[in-house]
């Protein structure tokens, strides 16, 4: 069974650009997760979908955003990078949306602000 | 407010030693615990998880945890460390979502222990 699959794995890009990551969840999860890791603030909730509809979402500037597809593949979209923005960016798939199930983490895309 | 804290930035043993990875919590109700592992340039790999039940609970390659409600506590252990088990440690909490809320709740993170285990 194929894991979570993220693309692409990295990225550079400038300042005031902005960047669409991709994220596929294991096949029958139905359930996706967005979280930022970085040295200085540790792994960070973005958001989570389900349905295709935003079912949470964690404390970041409307810079971030995001979005399912009915095949329940996910993308997040961050415009106006700023250096800060460099993260390693995770996606996690879960089969149901309940908090008794465990989340499966793809490799990551780590973005390079410049 | 849901935390974890993770009080070990690094742990170091021997190879074949017993290892323990602490980690406490905070958060409201009744707690879902779980234990991730993240090698260099990987994503997070999942251990075990606590939701109920027995408070000694098995997971991945050779890995247990001990709940302690009193203590708030899920500790990460295993009786004989490998090298290769040499990786970057996270422990996180969900909180129960809200019912019909159609979220898994979000998963909070310790900042990580790292552990080196010595040949």
């Amino acid at each position: 069974k194929a894991g979570v699959t993220q693309t692409p794995r990295y990225l550079i890009k400038t300042r005031g650009q902005q960047v669409t990551l991709s994220c596929s969840p294991i096949s029958g999860h139905r359930s996706v997760s967005w979280y930022q890791q970085t040295p200085g603030q540790g792994l960070q909730f973005l958001f989570e979908y389900f349905s295709e509809t935003q079912r949470n979402k964690g404390n970041f500037p409307g810079r971030f955003s995001g979005r399912q597809f009915s095949n329940s593949r996910s993308e997040m979209n961050v415009s106006t990078l700023e250096l800060g923005d460099s993260a390693l960016y995770l996606c996690a798939s879960s089969l149901v949306p309940s908090g008794r199930t465990e989340a499966f983490f793809g490799q990551g895309t780590r973005l390079t602000v410049v | 407010a849901q935390s974890v804290a993770q009080p070990e930035d690094q742990v170091n043993v021997a190879e074949g030693n017993p290892l323990t990875v602490k980690c406490t919590y905070s958060v409201s109700g009744n707690p879902y615990l779980f234990w991730y592992v993240q090698y260099p340039n990987r994503g997070l790999q999942f251990l075990l998880k606590y939701i109920t039940g027995d408070n000694l609970v098995k997971g991945s390659y050779g890995f247990e945890a001990e709940f302690n409600k009193s203590q708030t506590s899920f500790h990460l252990k295993k009786p004989s460390a490998l090298v290769s088990d040499s990786a970057l440690y996270f422990c996180a909490v969900r909180a129960q979502p809200v019912y019909g809320s159609g979220n898994t709740g979000k998963l909070i993170f310790g900042q990580g222990t790292t552990l080196q285990v010595k040949p």
